[in-house]
């Protein structure tokens, strides 16, 4: 079946550096890709998402880049702040699924003051 | 506008028990889910609803029931709760359709079955 997982489970950085939270996905099939943000004690917040017809796409602070190629994505955070301390996950939406949404089991960034 | 909000918060059941969690969305969104969230664990997804009046399977079913009987509300029924169901669950709402992926969460409702 299909799966979603992550190279790094804890990642640590300082403050005011930039951080990158990998993803590896394995259903070549899937056409959309989220990254959600959690902090303790509440729902996931949706943070970015990218179609599979794109290899990148920014935010605010924040860039989420896609290679098919090796079926991996990542989220890049600048400047990381304290607030952006939480648990982050991404997921992907596999086409013959319809909207359900797979999720991987998340990576926990802590910030450093 | 509260979004996306979940009742009980909390809930300690006793093996065999039941209990209904409710999910309300006040943004007129077409599409309904319940994840179970697992220590270690991301989001499974135990049902969902593509629109008032229908509901389909998720990854995690068994053991699970749900009703969509009005848009704004989407029912998660455990007949006889299992120490296995103790989770934190979340309900999710997002207009629909694979041109918009944005999904709101609920706050979670954390279950302890014993």
């Amino acid at each position: 079946g299909e799966s979603v997982g992550l190279h790094l489970p804890t990642l640590s950085v300082q403050e005011g550096d930039n951080s990158i939270i990998n993803c590896a996905y394995s259903n070549s099939a899937s056409d959309y890709f989220i990254w959600y943000k959690q902090e303790s004690g509440k729902g996931p917040q949706f943070i970015i998402d990218i179609r599979s017809n794109m290899d990148k796409r920014q935010g605010q602070r924040v860039t989420v880049l896609l290679n098919k190629t090796v079926k991996h994505l990542s989220l890049q955070i600048a400047a990381t702040q304290p607030g952006d301390s939480a648990v982050y996950f991404c997921a992907e939406i596999p086409m013959e699924y319809g909207n359900k949404l797979v999720f991987g089991a998340g990576t926990i960034l802590r910030v450093k003051s | 506008n509260a979004g996306v909000t979940q009742t009980p918060k909390f809930r300690v059941l006793k093996t065999g028990q039941s209990m209904t969690l409710l999910c309300a969305q006040d943004m007129n969104h077409e599409y309904m889910y319940w994840y179970r969230q697992d220590p270690g664990m991301g989001l499974r997804l135990i049902h969902y609803s593509v629109g008032e009046g229908t509901t389909a399977k998720g990854e995690v079913p068994d053991g699970y029931n749900v009703s969509r009987l009005k848009k704004q509300n989407f029912l998660l029924g455990l007949e006889s709760a299992a120490p296995s169901q103790t989770s934190v669950y979340f309900c999710a709402s997002s207009y629909g359709g694979r041109l918009n992926t944005e999904a709101f969460f609920g706050q979670g409702t954390r279950l302890t079955v014993v």
